[in-house]
Order: structure tokens, then sequence, then C-alpha cells
């Protein structure tokens, strides 16, 4: 199983929907969970993190923990176009806190 | 505008040349990170400075050799590469916080070709 795993879409959403992106994760004391979001050519940019069981919402954004079940999500909200991109979900964990690795990205596309 | 600065955005070198990549932050950050990003795959660790120190080296080849001579910058060196190396090399920044607590904050990268 790898570390950190998601659907590499690509996920095609109408605007004005709520797009739901997933990422599961293998269990080595996760900690810390993080959402980028990275247009074709451009570095990764900075979204949500989120540690604690629940949701954590930031405007459009709702980050969703569950450690029972491994998995963490993002809910976009009233999607745009300009939101058509890949999603990079990143863990850390206590073993390692430095060291932050990627799952492979959702491409999610918004049709108008 | 980014915090984390990377010079040059694009580098074209040959599989003989010897370059370097600078990333230099003013964030008081204290872990910087080179990640290289091939095209549509995720971002993958190479290595990771804490306090000025290398502290993860994911089996890089030594081909690559980094530095990190401040808590501002990080170098990276480049030596006899090959064509597959060709990509985008990212730096990040981060705190550093014993709970791991502490997000990435990238470049704009330097997109470097291999000839």
């Amino acid at each position: 199983q790898k570390e950190v795993e998601q659907n590499s879409g690509p996920l095609s959403v109408p605007e004005g929907a709520i797009a739901s992106l997933n990422c599961t994760y293998s269990d080595r004391g996760s900690q810390s969970f993080f959402w980028y979001r990275q247009y074709s050519g451009k570095s990764p940019e900075l979204i949500m993190f989120i540690y604690s069981n629940g949701d954590k919402e930031d405007g459009r954004f709702t980050a969703q923990l569950n450690k029972a079940s491994q998995y963490v999500s993002l809910l976009i909200r009233d999607s745009q176009p300009s939101d058509s991109a890949t999603y990079l979900c990143a863990v850390s964990w206590i073993s390692s806190a430095s060291k932050i690795i990627f799952g492979s990205g959702t491409r999610l596309s918004i049709r108008p | 505008d980014t915090e984390v600065t990377q010079t040059p955005k694009h580098l074209v070198m040959g599989m003989t040349n010897k370059k370097s990549l600078k990333c230099e932050q003013h964030m008081g950050h204290r872990a910087m990170y080179w990640y290289k990003q091939k095209a549509k795959k995720p971002p993958e660790l190479m290595f990771v400075y804490s306090y000025e120190k290398l502290s993860i080296n994911e089996s890089v080849p030594s081909r690559f050799s980094p530095e990190c001579p401040n808590s501002s910058l990080l170098n990276l060196h480049l030596h006899a590469l090959q064509p597959e190396d060709s990509a985008l090399y990212l730096c990040a920044s981060s705190q550093v916080r014993g709970d791991g607590n502490s997000p990435l904050h990238f470049g704009n990268g330097t997109r470097l070709t291999v000839t």
C-alpha cells in the first residue's frame, strides 16, 4: 500500500456544485494533513491543513479528517472554473515530523 | 508574491556542466526542503535541512549536492546530470515544530532541462 493515495481523476464537476476530493493514508502515527492546489506549470500552494478529527472550514473549503478510517477529504463548495487544478494531499508522520509526503494528486475540472 | 525565492526560473545544462540552484526565504523558517517534480507526478522529497543541518536525504544520487550556508539560504549543486533529471525543482520552507504541524511554503521552482 502506498503511503498516501488519491484518485488521479480527472474529476469533472459542474460550476456551482460541490467538489469532493479524497485521500487515504497508511497509519504510522500520522499526525498532520495538508491540501495543496497546483495549477499547470506552477508550484503547489497551500489551501488548508488539519490535525484533529472532524471538520475544518475556511471560506468555500472544508477539510474533513477521519483517523479511524484513515482518510482525509477536501470539499469545495460553489465550485468555480478557477478551481480547475490538481489537488495534492500531503501527510507528515510523528516518526519524522519534517518528512512531508504527497499523494499522486487529483485533477479537478470545473465545467461551466 | 511568493516568500520563497528560487533562481534561476529556467536552466538548460549539458551533462558535463556544473550548475547550482538557489533558494532564499526570509520568513524565519528553520527547515528547508528540496523536492523534484516530473510532469504529471507529485513532488518527490529529496533533502531536508533542519537548523542548517541535513536531516533527511532520500537516497538521492550524489550528482545532486545540497548546501545550506545559513538559515535563509539553500543551494542545490548539480554535476554530471542525466537527461532523466530534467524536472521542476521546488524549494520549500517551514517552521520546525516537534508535532509536525507546520505546512510547507513553496517557491516558484526552477525548470531544469538536461541536454
